[in-house]
């Protein structure tokens, strides 16, 4: 069973930009969730996204935003990057067919994205 | 925002050492307890849930207690070994939203 496939890997873009990053889920899976790692930071919570719909969302600024398709494959876009938006961006997806107590996060691997 | 921390940041023992580390969070409506690995390189993989006051879960040489009521996790290393050398998080699901702790970082010396 193919785990959780992010990409790209790495990215750098500029002040100003706007970035588009992939997550595709365990098959099966219909939650997928996206965390903010900066440095000396755990993982922030950005959103979670249930049968294309987003279900939960952290405290960032609208700049981030999401979409999740009817494959339960989820894009996450920030628009006008800042400098501190430098980051590991992690998606996990599970079950999720309830608010479960039981919903394991299953990690991808991540896209390092560096705004110059 | 809930606000879940972890002691300590990092900690650094000998081969077959025993340790622990502590995740705290506010026991007010919780919902579930999440322990993970996070190897350098790789992707943070789960450990442990844990849902009932008083729950323990154990997996090999690692293991976790659970008080909901004074709001606190350990989680317990029996003779660490090299590759236990990870960070290890804690993350409060509160209806599938999760606030994760800063993680404590091992280090376990041959």
């Amino acid at each position: 069973k193919a785990g959780v496939t992010q990409t790209p890997r790495y990215l750098i873009k500029t002040r100003g930009q706007q970035v588009t990053l992939s997550c595709s889920p365990i098959s099966g899976h219909r939650s997928v969730s996206w965390y903010q790692q900066t440095p000396g930071q755990g993982l922030q919570f950005l959103f979670e996204y249930f049968s294309e719909t987003q279900r939960n969302k952290g405290n960032f600024p609208g700049r981030f935003s999401g979409r999740q398709f009817s494959n339960s494959r989820s894009e996450m876009n920030v628009s006008t990057l800042e400098l501190g938006d430098s980051a590991l961006y992690l998606c996990a997806s599970s079950g999720g067919q309830l608010p479960g107590a039981k919903n394991i996060q299953y990690f991808g691997a991540g896209t390092r994205l560096s705004v110059l | 925002i809930l606000n879940v921390e972890q002691s300590p940041q990092s900690l650094h023992v000998q081969e077959g050492d025993s340790t622990n580390f502590t995740c705290s969070f506010p026991s007010s409506n919780f919902y579930a307890l999440h322990w993970y690995r996070w190897e350098t390189a790789k992707s943070p993989e789960a450990l442990f849930v844990m849902t009932l006051n008083g729950d323990e879960k154990k997996k090999g040489r690692i293991s976790a207690t659970l008080n909901t009521k004074e709001g606190y996790s350990y989680l317990y290393i029996k003779g660490s070994q090299p590759e236990d050398s990870a960070t290890y998080l804690c993350a409060l699901n509160n209806f599938n939203k999760f606030y994760f702790g800063s993680g404590t970082k091992l280090n376990v010396k041959p």
